[in-house]
Order: C-alpha cells, then structure tokens, then sequence
C-alpha cells in the first residue's frame, strides 16, 4: 500500500543554517506529493507541492524536487529562520485514493 | 473569513460524556475530512465524506460517530469519552476526494479527564 516516510526529528539548527528534512514515498502509482506545515497551536497549512515526476515545488524559501527514480521529495532551505520552526509533514495521495502523511518532523530554529 | 472552522476550539470533559465537534467549510469543497493528532504529532486519518457520502472509514471505535447534513458541514460525535481520546482534532476539506490539496481548520483541543 501507499505510505511516506520521512526523517524523525526533532531538528535543531541555528539561524541562517541549511535544512534538509528527507522524505520517501511508496505508492502504486503516480502520486501527487505534498508538503505540509503546522506552526505551534495551529492546523496544518499546505506549504508546497508537486504532481509530477521532476517538478520542484517551491514557497516562502523551501523546496522540494519529485524524485520518481529515489521515490523521494526531500524538503530544503537554504538560511532557516527562527520563524521557520514548526512540524513539517510529507504526504501523498493518488487519485481516488486518500491522503497519507508522515509522522512530522519537529524543527527548532535557534538564534 | 475563515475557510474551515471548528468549534469549540478547547473542550475539557470528564470520562464517560457524550460530545460534538463541529466543522464547516466555505470553499465549495466536496469531500471534507476528520484527523487525530496525538501528543506526539502523528496524524492520523479517522474519516472521509464526498458529498455527504461516507468514502474512508479507518479502524475507529464505534463511539465516534460523523455526521455530515449537507456538504458544507461535517461534524463529529463522541460517546463515552475515555481518557485516550485525549488529542486534538483536525477537519479538513479537499475539492475532490483523492490527490487535491486539502485544506486544515484550527482543531479542537480535546481533554479528558
């Protein structure tokens, strides 16, 4: 069946550090794949997303290319800020089928 | 203006209580959606309705019961609340059911005592 899974945290980094937050898929077919995420005390947010082999999804800084050869759409960002701590969920979901979503990843962005 | 809101956004009840949470979405979406998240951030999926058609109904006890009165509302009932129902409750709604981007209320923050 379908899943993600992605790199347990938590993360800790300091400001202005490189992230790489990793995350593979399973899937039968050809999934969409999502990046989510959920600042303190609040529901979850799509931050970006990719529909298709070798699309790179991009927001606020953050990217994420679609890998179908590693089944792969690790999450990156250049300079974090302190802001920029939250939980970050991968997740897939193929037509018809439901959303599957990664355990999060708990990120901590130090000044 | 909110696009899916829950009430209550805090709920504090005792062991063996019957209560609802609420969920609406002004989107026009057609499938909405109901997750728990424990305290450790697992997410995890308990429900899906498209068009007020039950379509995902995971390994849940039956004391949690959806409702979905028209395609704009979807609301969850809880009976016998038991201390492990303790988490916090998130409705989401997607324009179709399946690989479209779904969007998240606020949750609902349930504690049992």
């Amino acid at each position: 069946g379908d899943s993600v899974t992605q790199m347990e945290g938590p993360v800790t980094l300091s400001e202005e550090a490189f992230l790489t937050i990793n995350c593979t898929y399973t899937a039968t077919g050809y999934p969409s794949l999502f990046w989510y995420v959920q600042y303190p005390g609040e529901g979850l947010q799509l931050l970006l997303k990719a529909t298709k082999a070798d699309d790179k999804g991009s927001n606020k800084g953050f990217e994420a290319t679609y890998r179908k050869e590693t089944t792969s759409f690790h999450l990156e960002k250049g300079s974090v800020q302190v802001s920029d701590s939250a939980v970050y969920f991968c997740a897939l979901s193929e037509r018809g089928n439901q959303f599957y979503f990664g355990t999060g990843t708990s990120l901590t962005v130090i000044p | 203006d909110t696009a899916v809101s829950q009430t209550p956004k805090y709920l504090v009840t005792q062991m063996g209580n019957d209560k609802s949470i609420k969920c609406e979405q002004n989107l026009g979406h057609d499938t909405m959606y109901w997750y728990k998240q424990d305290s450790k951030k697992f997410l995890k999926i308990m429900f899906s309705y498209n068009n007020k058609e039950l379509i995902i109904n995971e390994t849940v006890p039956n004391r949690f019961s959806p409702k979905s009165p028209d395609k704009a509302h979807l609301n969850l009932h809880i009976n016998s609340l038991e201390l492990g129902d303790s988490a916090v409750y998130f409705c989401a709604s997607s324009l179709t059911s399946g690989e479209e981007t779904q969007y998240f209320g606020p949750g609902t923050r349930l504690l049992v005592l």
